[in-house]
This record gives C-alpha cells, structure tokens and sequence, in this order.
C-alpha cells in the first residue's frame, strides 16, 4: 500500500485537451517528483520540487507544467500533448532533508496517460 | 556511457535457485545507492538501500564496490513471486536519482 496517492489512474486526452494529474502524501515529505516512464523502460525524472519550490526541470517541453500548491500536493498540468506523450506518470517523494543524501524514494501507483 | 547501466535479462531460473545482478554507474560522486522492485504495470517499491559495508535482508543481499562503480544484489533460494524487474537507483546529487534501465527475473516453478 503506498502513501502517496495519484490520481486519476487512467486517463485518455486528445491532443487539444488541458488536463491535470494530482499527487498527494501525508508523510511530512519536503521533496515531491515527477517521473514518465514508458514501457518497458525506467522510469525517467521530470521535475523535483524541494520546499514547494522547483530545484530541477530535466528540460522537459513546456507542454508540462508542474505545480506545488503546499507541501503535501503537486500536479501536473498537460495542454496541447503529443501521442508521443503516452506514458506511465509517476509521482514520488522522499524526505527533502538537507544535507540527508541517502534519500529513498516513495511512489505513487501512478496515471496512465493515453494521448489520442 | 549511461549514468547507469544494467543487464536487462531476462535471467530464468529456477525455483530455489540463487541469482545475482550487477549494475555499474559512471558518476565517482555518486552518493546513494537502492535496489527497486517493479512489478508489471505496477509502481517501483523500494528493495533495499546499498550501503558500503555491504547488507543483508532475508534472502536478499546487496553490495557496493566504490572503487569499481558498481552494485550487486543476491537473491538467495528464489521464489515464484521474485519474479519482477529489479531497478537500480544511484543518487547523482541533490535528489537527483537516475533509475538503470532494469534486469527482469523469471523464476519458474
């Protein structure tokens, strides 16, 4: 059973379509993320957010648009996605701790986005 | 060179069977080390963390080799349900953990 929660776990848009993914933990975690994995490949890091503020963007297109609302929420908003964008989104996140670099990572059950 | 690197298999054994995994990262700075578990469609659980000392948890065994950049993990006496993909996860810095591309296991009965 995870902490963190995701939601919807389905989603089907059209690329015109604006839409949002929402993730939420009650763990007291100051470090939220955003992963896209595809199949059968790792998943890859998209943004971090550390005390509600972004501390990394790994160039992703402007398409996504994440927001930390507080510390226990962060969404992704999507407008304008490609079918290129169908993917698994995972949310993670993990202490925040600074100086604590044994940081382990809690994920959510993640958003299957289908992109039509 | 990928940040980090594993076979992806898949490695078929038997029940019972011990297998183990590698998994070689390129950034010397590297500060931490996990093993993940993924399961079809399903999100990745934390398996253990992989300290320097090496450590041990049930049938699970994980070592870190600083000095040749690399990790193992050791499954001893395999179950039906080991069955997964078992993602490596190296911390490069400042929460940024970089996932291997994953070794899928097969045991079979």
């Amino acid at each position: 059973d995870t902490e963190v929660t995701q939601t919807p776990k389905h989603l089907v848009m059209g690329m015109t379509n604006k839409k949002s993914l929402k993730c939420e933990q009650h763990m007291g975690h100051r470090a939220m993320y955003w992963y896209k994995q595809k199949a059968k490949k790792p998943p890859e890091l998209m943004f971090v957010y550390s005390y509600e503020k972004l501390s990394i963007n790994e160039s992703v297109p402007s398409r996504f648009s994440p927001e930390c609302p507080n510390s226990s929420l962060l969404n992704l908003h999507l407008h304008a996605l490609q079918p290129e964008d169908s993917a698994l989104y995972l949310c993670a996140s993990s202490q925040g701790l600074s100086g604590v670099t044994n940081e382990k990572l809690f994920f959510g059950s993640g958003t299957q986005l289908s992109v039509l | 060179r990928k940040e980090v690197e594993q076979d992806p298999g898949p490695f078929n054994v038997p029940e019972g069977a011990t297998v183990a995994f590698n998994c070689t990262y390129s950034n010397s700075a590297s500060q931490s080390f996990f093993w993940y578990r993924q399961d079809c469609r399903k999100e990745p659980k934390l398996l253990m963390s992989v300290y320097s000392s090496g450590n041990e948890d049930g049938r699970f065994t994980a070592q870190l080799n600083r000095a040749s950049q690399y990790i193992s993990l050791l499954i001893r006496d395999s179950k039906l349900s080991d069955s997964a993909t078992y993602l490596c996860v190296v911390n490069t810095g400042f929460q940024k953990l970089v996932f291997g591309t994953g070794t899928r296991l097969l045991v079979s009965p």
